[in-house]
């Protein structure tokens, strides 16, 4: 078993859509929790962190749930500019495995 | 520019060459990842720098992969005996302290390796 595992996509979704992303982890001692984004051909980018009270940044709300080890990210009215890899990332210590990723295409 | 920087962005080797690729991090970034991806994939960790050490190696994947910041600064990971498996993005990632707490890790633009 993975690490992380993510949904495997891809999601085509058309803009307005909302869209949830799923991601579980084995590791139990995990201690932080984060989303990353990255477009196609390019590097990884930091989307946001993901706390166990669940929070929110615009558009997007990340929630964390320890005792399942779920964490998720919902987008609210999606666009265009949307479309990319969704990372789940998982923390311990100053070690950050990355999921597999999920596709998002939102379609016009 | 500010942000890290991976040379070469792109590599083409044959199978049994050496290969070294660099990684100069956003200065006074004081830890240092490597990771590879490979297509349809998401990073793999291979080994973390903080200052001149590596604080953890046990993601190389065997010995023919080793990685060196001996002035805790540029970073430069070398490849034996390259195998066509070997072929990936070669993601660097730098962070501050406090960037950990949050993390926060600024990634180069990565080197492509092919082995032929």
């Amino acid at each position: 078993r993975k690490e992380v595992e993510q949904d495997p996509g891809p999601f085509n979704v058309p803009e307005g859509a909302t869209v949830a992303f799923n991601c579980t982890y084995s590791n139990s001692a995990s201690q932080s929790f984060f989303w990353y984004r990255q477009d196609c051909r390019k590097e990884p980018k930091l989307l946001m962190s993901v706390y166990s009270s669940g929070n929110e940044d615009g558009r997007f709300t990340a929630q964390l749930n320890r005792a399942s080890q779920y964490i998720s990210l919902l987008i609210r009215d999606s666009k265009l500019s949307d479309s990319a890899t969704y990372l789940c990332v998982v923390g311990y210590g100053q070690n950050f495995v990355f999921g597999p990723g999920t596709r998002l295409s939102v379609l016009p | 520019g500010a942000g890290v920087s991976q040379t070469p962005s792109n590599k083409v080797t044959e199978k049994g060459k050496y290969v070294e690729l660099r990684c100069d991090p956003i200065s006074g970034h004081t830890a240092l990842y490597w990771y590879r991806q490979s297509l349809g994939q998401g990073p793999e960790f291979l080994i973390y720098f903080q200052g001149t050490g590596a604080a953890d190696d046990s993601g190389l994947p065997n010995d023919r992969f080793f990685a060196v910041r001996p002035e805790g600064s540029v970073s430069t990971l070398k490849i034996q005996r390259t195998e066509r498996g070997d072929s990936a993005v070669y993601l660097c990632a730098s962070s501050s302290y406090r960037g950990l707490a949050t993390g926060e890790l600024f990634f180069g633009e990565g080197s492509r390796l092919t082995v032929l």
